[in-house]
């Protein structure tokens, strides 16, 4: 079946600009994860939502961050104000439950590049 | 202090060689040990994952925990170039949302 899809797959912008980031995951995936990876740092968790509901947003950096997820199923990482630390790999993730052990589907990335 | 250290390399062995792939933690509330491996310009997958300490074996794989320590190890025997890629320690505590993750080890396997 279908796996996790992301869009856009590249995206440059230019600071102080907002960018909308989309995530669709696994059909019936009730648990979906953001991260960020920049280059030698690995993967920043930056929220988590069960459903439609976000019971974990510790790791969004600053308030120029947020994301929402709609009808237990797509979700949009929006980033105001980009900044040039902002560039790096924004990665999504979806699982069945969110239950540990349970496997986390990486989708492909969106590449963000501040110029 | 990072929750998670992992060294980023780059490794790089010839094919065949036994590779040895490591972490260290510093919390002792982890409970689930994993790794991931990600290839150029995709997404981490699961590769393995453990439960406390003791090995798990899958083929080529062997993935070793131990708690005493906070240590954990990805072993890869007879090593192949399609295992060139970047392998991810990933650790998650018992009733949290959360996984660290690793920096990544870049491994290439030369033919």
């Amino acid at each position: 079946g279908a796996g996790v899809s992301q869009s856009p797959s590249n995206k440059v912008t230019e600071k102080g600009k907002d960018v909308e980031l989309r995530c669709d995951p696994i059909s019936g995936h009730t648990a979906l994860y953001w991260y960020r990876q920049s280059l030698g740092q690995g993967l920043e968790f930056l929220i988590y939502f069960q459903g439609n509901s976000a019971p974990d947003k510790s790791g969004l950096p600053s308030d120029r961050f947020s994301a929402e997820r709609t009808g237990g199923s797509v979700s949009t990482l929006t980033i105001q104000r980009t900044q040039q630390e902002d560039s790096a790999v924004y990665l999504c993730a979806s699982s069945s439950s969110g239950t540990p052990p349970e496997t986390q589907y990486f989708g492909p990335g969106t590449r963000l590049l501040v110029l | 202090q990072k929750e998670v250290e992992q060294d980023p390399g780059p490794l790089s062995v010839p094919e065949g060689a036994i590779v040895s792939l490591n972490c260290t933690y510093s919390n002792s509330a982890f409970q689930y040990f994993m790794w991931y491996r990600q290839y150029s310009r995709k997404g981490p997958e699961l590769l393995m994952y453990t439960y406390s300490s003791g090995n798990k074996e899958d083929g080529r794989f062997t993935a070793q925990v131990d708690k005493s320590s906070k240590y954990i190890s990805l072993f890869i025997r007879d090593s192949q170039p399609s295992d060139s890629a970047t392998y991810l320690c990933a650790l998650h505590r018992t009733g949290g949302f959360k996984t660290i993750f690793g920096a990544g080890t870049r491994l290439f396997v030369k033919a």
